[in-house]
């Protein structure tokens, strides 16, 4: 049982560049979330998707675009990367949307530079 | 409004001595409480949660937690460190229909032989 899978485990990008993070669960979760994680700060909220088709703006949005592709995947886009985007990207899962008393799942991150 | 506070940013204790993790809250409402750990280059795992239940919390690995109401603290406890133990833990507070959850900035256990 892989839980959530994320792919790349490791980017170097220039600013200006495009990439997608990809996402995968496989607990037949509804809701899937992106999460960035700076030094000496908890996790920030990017974009969630509460169930297939749709998706909402979290804490951060600014600077990234998100795809629900089916109840699995998760993809998570930064059009024109700047530096200000180095971080470490986690992709996690409930079954329930945002629900206070539900469990999340995290997959072992996506570790990105911006140079 | 809410938040949470991880009072210390960096633990370090020697194997087999008691582990505390201190989280102090704030909320509004009654919250949910959550403690997740890293491991590194891994995901978060969760530890075990507060959902208004018992006060006094078990999870894995031999750790609990106490919700405190009077004080808004949730610390994290374990009688005895193991080496693996080593790793980041964070604090999480939500609360019901406010759709967020509030990540503290981790505390950074370190278990020394």
């Amino acid at each position: 049982n892989a839980g959530v899978t994320q792919t790349p485990k490791f980017q170097v990008l220039k600013t200006g560049q495009s990439m997608t993070l990809q996402c995968a669960q496989d607990m037949n979760h509804n809701s899937m979330y992106w999460y960035r994680q700076d030094p000496g700060m908890g996790l920030r909220l990017i974009y969630y998707s509460a169930s297939e088709g749709t998706t909402d703006k979290g804490e951060v949005p600014n600077g990234y675009n998100v795809s629900r592709l089916n109840k699995r995947e998760f993809s998570l886009r930064l059009e024109s990367a700047a530096p200000s985007q180095t971080s470490v990207y986690f992709c996690a899962s409930s079954d329930r949307v945002l629900a206070s008393t539900d469990t999340q799942y995290f997959g072992p991150g996506t570790r990105l530079t911006v140079l | 409004a809410q938040s949470v506070t991880q009072l210390d940013s960096h633990v370090s204790v020697s194997e087999g001595t008691p582990v505390l993790l201190r989280c102090n809250y704030s909320s509004s409402y009654s919250p949910s409480l959550f403690w997740y750990v890293q491991h590194p280059n891994k995901g978060l795992q969760l530890l075990l949660k507060y959902t208004s239940a018992a006060t006094l919390v078990k999870g894995i690995n031999g750790f609990e937690a106490e919700f405190k109401k009077s004080e808004t603290s949730f610390h994290l406890m374990k009688p005895s460190a193991h080496m693996s133990d080593a790793a980041e833990y964070f604090c999480v507070v939500s609360v019901y229909n406010f759709n967020k959850f509030y990540f503290g900035s981790g505390t950074k256990l370190n278990v020394k032989p």
